[in-house]
């Protein structure tokens, strides 16, 4: 099942911070979250696994609510370079490997200078 | 290192047609994923190769097929197209469990 993302959309001044939550309805195993920029790929940001710890990369971290199936997404000071669609991939499994994801509708995220 | 390469990269056909979309993932990754991305379904797990072998299947029909080379290399294939299937097209690989997915640029199909 397709995990929930809010907000659907956010702008942002430069150096505002942002939440972006991904909620399952089903107990997940990992999440994943990616980056994707108008006409580009998507690229990997981190993975938060079940029993695993808060992950950060530069000013973007993230949390992962076992109990609650949620993941946040934290953006911090953000840069004009953070603009794009934010995805959550989510994995019920642990078998499939992170190989398998099921992804949210994204969160697009505009920072203005 | 070279990234995931798609070929081609746009793609129109008419409806009833086949199709058939190529990917090169990065040098020494075994496993590659499919995903459709469209605008109003977001990006659906189409299915995994791993070893030549299919490792993991999402819920699309039968006219929705691929295969992995002994190279890795990995083709997929839409048969009889249906306007619906006019989609984005991202094909992925990973080089271990739960490590992250590189994905190429994608394959925009285009059915008319």
């Amino acid at each position: 099942q397709q995990p929930v993302q809010s907000p659907q959309a956010v702008i942002l001044r430069e150096g505002e911070d942002a939440v972006i939550n991904c909620s399952s309805s089903k107990a997940l195993y990992s999440v994943h979250w990616y980056r994707q920029k108008h006409g580009e790929a998507p690229v990997f940001l981190m993975i938060l696994l079940k029993g695993g710890e808060q992950k950060g990369h530069e000013k973007i971290s993230a949390s992962f609510n076992e109990k609650k199936q949620q993941s946040s997404l934290y953006l911090t000071a953000s840069q004009l370079s953070y603009s794009g669609t934010y995805f959550c991939g989510t994995e019920q499994r642990r078998e499939t490997s992170g190989s398998r994801l099921t992804f949210g509708e994204g969160t697009q995220l505009t920072v203005n200078p | 290192k070279a990234g995931v390469t798609q070929t081609p990269r746009y793609l129109i056909k008419t409806r009833g047609q086949q199709v058939t979309l190529s990917c090169s993932p990065i040098s020494g990754h075994r496993s590659v994923s499919w995903y459709q991305q469209t605008p109003g379904q977001g990006l659906q797990f189409l299915f995994e190769y791993f070893s030549e072998t299919q490792r993991n299947k999402g819920n699309f029909p039968g006219r929705f097929s691929g295969r992995q080379f002994s190279n890795s290399r990995s083709e997929m294939n839409v048969s009889t197209l249906e306007l619906g299937d006019s989609a984005l097209y991202l094909c992925a690989s990973s080089s271990a469990t739960l490590a992250p997915l590189h994905f190429g640029n994608g394959t925009r199909l285009t059915v008319t």
